[in-house]
């Protein structure tokens, strides 16, 4: 098993541009995340899924968009990037929610210029 | 809203020496996580505490979780370099909800 993939690993962007981050699973989990990063801030949630088809908002869903059309992938999309977005960014997944291990991937490190 | 604070921001100890990190909330905390991150890498799992009093340990690191479930420890015995990194505790906003996490300590083994 991979566990938790993330691509790409780094990327700079221009103030304005958009992309999208890769967020696999090969666990067969429901739940996944996508979390930032913030040096001594720790890891804030930006978006959830409880499975294929739902998503929600969390603590710092302002600047990003996310869909979930199958429970291997989570991709997230920055629209319009701000320098503000500059962050490492973390998915995970879990098999449920509360009381469950979340498995991290290995991050994106983003810079928005 | 609920916050967690980890003490301390940083920490540096030689090889062999025992140490201490904390994770408060002012809120009851359900399901306390700890997870650990090694520098530039994702965070791996060390464990959940749930139950007021509880203590679990894995290896030389042991967590417990206070009786009035509002404070959390992470106990080093004779640390190693390979337990550098980020330490940092994570909670439930409230019982099986969505996990909140704390900024992190960050530790540092001199050989």
């Amino acid at each position: 098993n991979a566990g938790v993939t993330q691509t790409p690993k780094f990327r700079i962007l221009k103030i304005g541009q958009s992309m999208t981050l890769q967020c696999a699973q090969d666990m067969n989990h429901n739940y996944m995340y996508w979390y930032r990063q913030d040096p001594g801030m720790g890891l804030k949630l930006i978006y959830y899924s409880v499975g294929a088809g739902i998503t929600d908002k969390g603590e710092v869903p302002n600047g990003y968009n996310v869909s979930r059309s199958t429970t291997e992938d989570f991709p997230l999309r920055l629209e319009l990037a701000a320098p503000s977005q500059t962050s490492v960014y973390f998915c995970a997944s879990s098999i449920a929610g509360g009381r469950n291990e979340q498995f991290f991937g290995p991050g994106t490190r983003l810079t928005v210029l | 809203s609920q916050e967690l604070e980890q003490s301390p921001q940083s920490l540096i100890v030689q090889e062999g020496k025992n140490l201490t990190i904390n994770c408060t909330s002012s809120k009851t905390l359900y399901g306390l996580y700890w997870y650990k991150q090694k520098y530039g890498e994702g965070l791996i799992f060390l464990m959940m505490l749930q139950k007021g009093g509880e203590e679990k340990s894995h290896e030389k690191i042991t967590a417990k979780l206070d009786e009035k479930k509002q404070q959390s420890s992470l106990h080093i015995t004779a640390s190693q370099p390979s337990h550098a990194g980020i330490y940092l505790c994570g909670a439930e906003k409230t019982s099986y909800d969505k996990v909140i996490f704390g900024p992190g300590t960050s530790l540092s083994v001199i050989p």
